[in-house]
């Protein structure tokens, strides 16, 4: 059964440092893996998502990578700024018995102080 | 606005009180998907849909829930006889299942409804 694990659960810092996410999975058998954005109370926005086949994604500030041997993709966010706080979920889809849905870590919870 | 409705945003019930939920999908999508997630957690798939046809269900679907997709268009997630277990925040989510392109198939997520059963 696959287990995503996000490290750290929560994370401050001051604005402008880069900083790193970490997700682990512990089957490699992925077709896709997707890192997401949950601001309090609300929805989840889609940040990236990197396919099975690729090492990384960018979009802006930005930057996931994916290592699906080893079972780990970080996302690394540069120059943090306030508004970059809230909740970053991971979430793979994998061959296993469900096709459907996407299995989510517990999600790291980032503050960025002004 | 194109994106994932979901109506209503708050619902805050009796136990033992039966409730529904509505998803609105992008206009294109053919594939629906909902999730929970409680406090603390991630989202947990509970079933979804590839145009009308309710494709897989999650052992986190109780008997008390029942989801719908009648038009293949928006779907309805009704919970029969509440508990406080059920309250949670309830998502819907939605994304163009093209045939062999699960790789590239990226969800994208409505606001959600938090339920709160007293």
């Amino acid at each position: 059964k696959q287990e995503v694990t996000q490290i750290p659960a929560a994370l401050s810092v001051p604005e402008g440092e880069n900083l790193v996410l970490n997700c682990s999975f512990t089957d490699s058998a992925i077709y896709n893996l997707q890192w997401f954005r949950q601001d309090p109370g609300k929805g989840l926005t889609s940040l990236l998502l990197i396919q099975s086949s690729q090492r990384e994604q960018t979009s802006g500030r930005l930057n996931a990578s994916l290592d699906k041997s080893s079972g780990r993709s970080t996302l690394y966010i540069a120059a943090s700024q306030p508004g970059d706080s809230a909740t970053y979920l991971c979430a793979v889809r994998d061959y296993g018995g469900s096709q459907g849905n996407l299995i989510f870590g517990k999600g790291t919870k980032l503050s960025v102080k002004p | 606005d194109t994106g994932v409705s979901q109506d209503p945003r708050h619902k805050i019930t009796k136990r033992g009180q039966n409730v529904t939920f509505r998803c609105d999908p992008i206009s294109e999508h053919n594939r629906l998907y909902w999730y929970r997630q409680t406090l603390g957690q991630g989202p947990e798939f509970l079933t979804y849909f590839q145009n009308e046809a309710q494709l897989e269900k999650s052992r986190l679907l109780s008997d008390r829930f029942s989801a719908e997709r009648p038009k293949g268009s928006f779907s309805t997630l009704e919970i029969q006889r509440t508990e406080q277990g059920d309250s949670a925040m309830y998502l819907c989510a939605s994304s163009l299942g093209l045939a062999g392109a699960l790789v590239t198939d990226t969800q994208y997520f409505g606001p959600g409804t938090r339920l709160t059963v007293l």
